[in-house]
């Protein structure tokens, strides 16, 4: 299956900052990237699709300018997070979904906004 | 609007007990289930699709239309289960292949 690789997979910014995290796919050409938000002891939550080439499809509720995504080539997607607030702090996941069957996760991004 | 629903936070059973975790979900179309396991400081894994109809790990799930359900069953528990287990929906009809999740069940087993 997909290798998905997220970079950094910790990471602490001080309030106001931004901060970038890197979605690769290693071994597979993936022109739809997800990006997931889980709160502790809860559930993911689907933020938004990254497209490759194109602009991000935004889940309601999302800030687009506060979550900005760039899915420049087949292999990356990135997710910055503009002005990070502690409120920000959460665990993000990526994901590719294979042959429209079965998603490949990252091992996920710890964000801790102090 | 799809939803997934797992009405169980948490979930203990002795090993070698029965397990049934459950997930119901709402979808007006046709839909695609999944169960995703995640054990502990581990992403995020298919566990099992409804479309395979396989047993994996000693776990199966039968979709059924009538009730809405996908519920995950193993007759005897081991203690590597212990996870947290998520049902997820996929809406394919749209084209489009998103997952919506459940909120997840922890499944402890007691040795």
């Amino acid at each position: 299956g997909a290798v998905v690789s997220q970079h950094p997979s910790r990471v602490i910014c001080k309030s106001g900052t931004s901060v970038k995290i890197e979605c690769r796919s290693l071994d597979f050409q993936a022109t739809t990237m997800f990006w997931y938000r889980q709160f502790p002891k809860q559930s993911l939550m689907l933020m938004a699709t990254s497209n490759e080439g194109s602009k991000a499809t935004y889940e309601q509720g999302v800030e687009k300018d506060k979550f900005l995504i760039n899915h420049a080539s087949l292999t990356l997607s990135t997710l910055t997070v503009t002005s990070a607030h502690p409120e920000d702090s959460s665990f993000y996941i990526c994901s590719v979904m294979e042959g429209g069957t079965e998603a490949f996760f990252g091992q996920g991004t710890r964000l801790t906004v102090v | 609007a799809q939803r997934v629903t797992q009405p169980e936070k948490l979930l203990s059973v002795f090993k070698g007990a029965p397990v049934e975790l459950k997930c119901n979900y709402s979808y007006s179309g046709s839909p695609e289930l999944f169960w995703y396991v995640q054990y502990s400081r581990q992403r995020l894994q298919l566990l099992l699709r409804h479309i395979s109809r396989e047993s994996i790990k000693g776990f199966t799930a039968d979709l059924n239309k009538g009730e809405t359900s996908f519920h995950l069953k193993k007759p005897f528990a081991q203690e590597e289960d212990s996870a947290m287990y998520y049902c997820a929906l996929s809406a394919t009809g749209a084209g489009s292949y998103q997952l919506t999740f459940g909120k997840g069940t922890k499944l402890s087993v007691i040795p």
